[in-house]
């Protein structure tokens, strides 16, 4: 049972450098979302998407962008990296949005910017 | 602002006694309220959750209570067992879903 799988599972960028980190789920969920984790603050969200095609800011978006083009992928953008951006980068999926149905996450990216 | 808060960055029990998680709020909003687990190197996994109209809700040796009027919110885990060792979230439920940001707990055998 794969669940939401995120990759890579390492990286280490040089300020200025791009990548895409993707997200992939087999559970056919509508629901999409991107945190990241920061020592003391808990996960913040950066975008989700509400299904395929769709896209929208959360709590902390400046410096990313998103893209939803299939249903079961959603890739994470950092056009320019920044020192700012080092973090723990973990992707979640959920079938009825928020209320409580729980998300699933994948088991992160830890993303270092020099 | 923090509109959850998890105010005990840590907390160590010993095996087979209660563990009593603790966690704020100041969205009157919130409908649901979750409880996360974390392990090193691995995402967070859904434990425990409760509506806004419950004060207590139980599942095995986890029970949540909320009291609505304090805004509180506490996860108690009894016995304890060393495998309960995690970074424990909890977690509000309105338009988004909004963390805390965690306590270790550390269950000594």
């Amino acid at each position: 049972n794969a669940g939401v799988t995120q990759t890579p599972k390492f990286r280490v960028l040089k300020t200025g450098q791009s990548m895409t980190l993707l997200c992939a789920q087999d559970m056919n969920h509508e629901y999409m979302y991107w945190y990241r984790q920061d020592p003391g603050m808990g996960l913040r969200l950066i975008h989700y998407s509400v299904g395929e095609g769709t896209t929208a800011k959360g709590e902390v978006p400046d410096g990313y962008n998103v893209s939803r083009l299939k249903k079961q992928n959603f890739l994470l953008g950092l056009e320019s990296a920044a020192p700012s951006q080092t973090s723990v980068y973990f992707c979640a999926s959920t079938s009825q949005g928020i209320g409580n149905q729980p998300q699933h996450f994948g088991d992160g990216t830890r993303l270092s910017i020099l | 602002d923090q509109q959850v808060k998890q105010n005990s960055p840590s907390l160590s029990v010993q095996e087979g006694r209660i563990s009593i998680l603790n966690c704020d709020y100041t969205n009157s909003m919130f409908d649901y309220f979750l409880w996360y687990k974390k392990y090193p190197a691995e995402g967070p996994t859904f434990l425990i959750s409760i509506s806004s109209i419950k004060d207590k809700n139980e599942d095995g040796r986890f029970t949540v209570f909320l009291n609505k009027s304090a805004k509180h919110l506490s996860l108690h885990i009894v016995p304890s067992q060393p495998g309960d060792s995690a970074v424990y979230f909890c977690a509000a439920s309105g338009d988004k879903l909004v963390f805390g940001a965690g306590t270790i707990l550390r269950v000594k055998s």
